[in-house]
């Protein structure tokens, strides 16, 4: 069965300094994995996703993931925060030939200036 | 081009009351989704449909039922409703080519508030 771990619900980093949010799956078969973004009080947003090509995926607003089969892990990392960045990202792990997607728990990211 | 739409944005209902929540999208995609989000929980599928004519049960699907109206739109119903179901709930889209291995990607609309006294 799959499952998604997000390893922290709340991250705070200083306007400038990079940004890594951890998240950890499991999966039976080749997963497809994705990061999404949710700005308060809209809906999520797709920052990135792995669809077994290159394991370094680049996404919208700078951020990037890598897909390490050895840890069964999918890190969201950007080199420098932004203000803007400030929002709640979620992992989601999906195996091929179906329809159901599942949800971490997510990760709340605070920018302080 | 408007994406995922949902109707209405904000809804206070009482203890057994009904209501419909409406989701329409507008590119031609195949399958569509309804989801709530509740505090320290993500999202959890409650239906979705692969394509139009077929519905399927997620995670939660007690105490809601659902209809694909036609390609474009797919309502979620709450028949009683219950403080239970005082949550956010997000419908879905995506293309759903299905090719073998790939993911696709989900396009969100803004969401409905739910509270249920």
């Amino acid at each position: 069965a799959q499952s998604v771990t997000q390893l922290d619900s709340h991250v705070s980093v200083s306007e400038g300094t990079p940004v890594l949010l951890r998240c950890n799956y499991s999966s039976s078969y080749s997963p497809s994995l994705f990061w999404y973004v949710q700005h308060p009080n809209k809906g999520l947003q797709l920052l990135l996703k792995y669809t077994s090509a290159a394991t370094l995926v680049k996404g919208i607003n700078g951020f990037e993931a890598e897909f390490k089969k050895s840890e069964t892990s999918f890190h969201l990392t950007k080199p420098s925060a932004h203000m803007s960045d400030a929002a709640e990202y979620f992992c989601v792990v999906s195996e091929g030939g179906t329809y159901k997607y599942i949800f971490g728990t997510g990760t709340r990211l605070k920018v302080l200036a | 081009n408007a994406g995922v739409t949902q109707t209405p944005k904000f809804q206070v209902l009482k203890t057994g009351q009904s209501m419909t929540l409406q989701c329409a999208q507008d590119m031609n995609h195949n399958s569509m989704y309804w989801y709530r989000q509740d505090p320290g929980m993500g999202l959890r599928l409650i239906y979705y449909s692969a394509s139009e004519g077929t519905t399927d049960k997620g995670e939660v699907p007690n105490g809601y039922n659902v209809s694909r109206l036609n390609k474009r739109e797919f309502s979620l119903r709450l028949e009683s409703a219950a403080p239970s179901q005082t949550s956010v709930y997000f419908c879905a889209s995506s293309e759903a080519l299905r090719q073998r291995g790939v993911g696709e990607t989900q396009y969100f609309g803004p969401g409905t508030r739910l509270l249920v006294l």
